[in-house]
Order: structure tokens, then C-alpha cells, then sequence
């Protein structure tokens, strides 16, 4: 078990491209999570997905923000057209369903998008 | 209104010492889970400890506790024995078991320094 991986790490883009985010999450997991935090803040939660289905997201996650998890195993997000403002680290997180309260998240090292 | 509340920036502490960090919280759900997270300066974000709402004990784990005042609605992570490990951002979280569907909800964080 090698924990929750994210690709890239890093992320440089030009305002008005697209750029698209991968997450594995551990194996067994059947929940997933994507988070954005911006400097000096916390992680603020973006979607959820349980198996392949997306089951909850966020008003912040606009038009231009899909997530897919095909299969119910990885997970893409995929930002189109950035905006400065798009710039932050996304954070992927599984866990296994224990119930809504005392399930325990793991958290991947998270990818940092930097829009010009 | 925040719904998490996370005063102190940034504290010290002397190694070996305990340290407080304190976290309130607002919620009219009567279920609900607190949560803390680490986040070192890689990034990635470690669970460290759980308490479910309808705990009567204060969460533990290893070196850290939880002081849970409900009324309060507080509830303060303790490190004993403080490590120089420990010096790391410290996220506290709460889910709303009946009206927050799968999201968790993180405060702004407090920045720890362990002192030599």
C-alpha cells in the first residue's frame, strides 16, 4: 500500500489553458474527495465521489471544473480555461466508508497549479 | 459565519513541553464529527484525531488528545511532550452528520514551532 498519489506535483500553466489533475487513491478505498487550499488557508472541499459516482460538489466547483472517476478507481479533475485565480493546490483524499462521521481521510501529497 | 474557529496563527513551544491548540466550532446539527489534521511543510495532510459527537470520553492518541467541551463547543488538540517533529501546520475540521452531507469543513489553521 503505497497511499494516495497525485500527478503532477507541480503545475505551470498559461491563463486560458486547460489542465487536467490525476489521483489514485488506495486501493480499497470506495470514497474520494478532491480539495482546493490557497495560501495560509485551509483545504475547502471541492467533490465527492463514492465509487463512480459523484455524489456531492461544491458551489465552488464551477462550469469550468469537471471530475470524473471512471470504474470507481482513479480520479481526474480537469480545470478549463484557468484563471489566475484557479491558482492553489488540489488535494486528493480517500477513505473507506465507515460511516459519515469517524471515517478517517488519507490525504495525497496534492498537485500546485500556478496560472500566469 | 465561520463554522470552524482557529484564533491562534501560530504558537510556540519548547521541545519536550505540552502545547494547546485551540479550535471552536459552530454547528446546530447534533451529530457531527471534530477532526484534526498535520500538515508539514510537504504538504501532505496526516489525520491525527477523531472525536464523534456523541462521545462522552475526550478522544487519545499516543501523545495526542482531544479536549472536547461540547457546551463550549470546543474542542482543543493537547501534543504532550512536544517534538521537534511537531513543527507543522495544525488543521482542525468538522463534518455535519445530518446536514453536511460528505463535507468536511476546515478552519484556517494554526502554525506550531517547536523550540530546541
Amino acid at each position: 500500500d503505497t497511499g494516495v498519489s497525485q500527478d503532477p506535483r507541480h503545475k505551470i500553466t498559461k491563463r486560458g489553458q486547460n489542465v487536467t489533475f490525476r489521483c489514485d487513491p488506495i486501493s480499497e478505498h470506495n470514497r474520494l474527495y478532491w480539495y482546493r487550499q490557497t495560501l495560509g488557508q485551509g483545504p475547502e472541499f471541492l467533490t465527492y465521489f463514492q465509487n463512480e459516482a459523484q455524489l456531492e460538489k461544491s458551489r465552488l466547483l464551477s462550469d469550468r471544473f469537471s471530475a470524473e472517476r471512471p470504474k470507481g478507481s482513479f480520479s481526474t479533475l480537469e480545470i478549463q480555461r484557468t484563471e489566475q485565480g484557479d491558482s492553489a493546490m488540489y488535494l486528493c483524499a480517500s477513505s473507506v466508508d465507515r460511516g459519515i462521521f469517524g471515517e478517517t481521510q488519507y490525504f495525497g501529497p496534492g498537485t500546485r497549479l500556478l496560472v500566469l | 459565519a465561520q463554522k470552524i474557529t482557529q484564533t491562534q496563527p501560530g504558537m510556540f513551544v519548547q521541545e519536550k513541553e505540552a502545547v494547546t491548540l485551540d479550535c471552536t466550532y459552530d454547528t446546530s446539527d447534533p451529530s457531527y464529527g471534530l477532526f484534526w489534521y498535520k500538515q508539514p511543510s510537504s504538504g501532505e495532510m496526516i489525520f491525527l484525531i477523531y472525536q464523534g459527537s456523541y462521545d462522552q470520553q475526550n478522544a487519545t492518541e499516543g501523545r495526542y488528545s482531544l479536549n472536547f467541551q461540547k457546551a463550549r463547543k470546543s474542542a482543543n488538540l493537547v501534543i504532550s511532550a512536544s517534538q521537534l517533529g511537531d513543527s507543522a501546520m495544525y488543521f482542525c475540521a468538522m463534518r455535519e452528520g445530518n446536514t453536511g452531507g460528505f463535507k468536511t469543513i476546515f478552519g484556517a489553521g494554526t502554525r506550531l514551532f517547536v523550540k530546541a
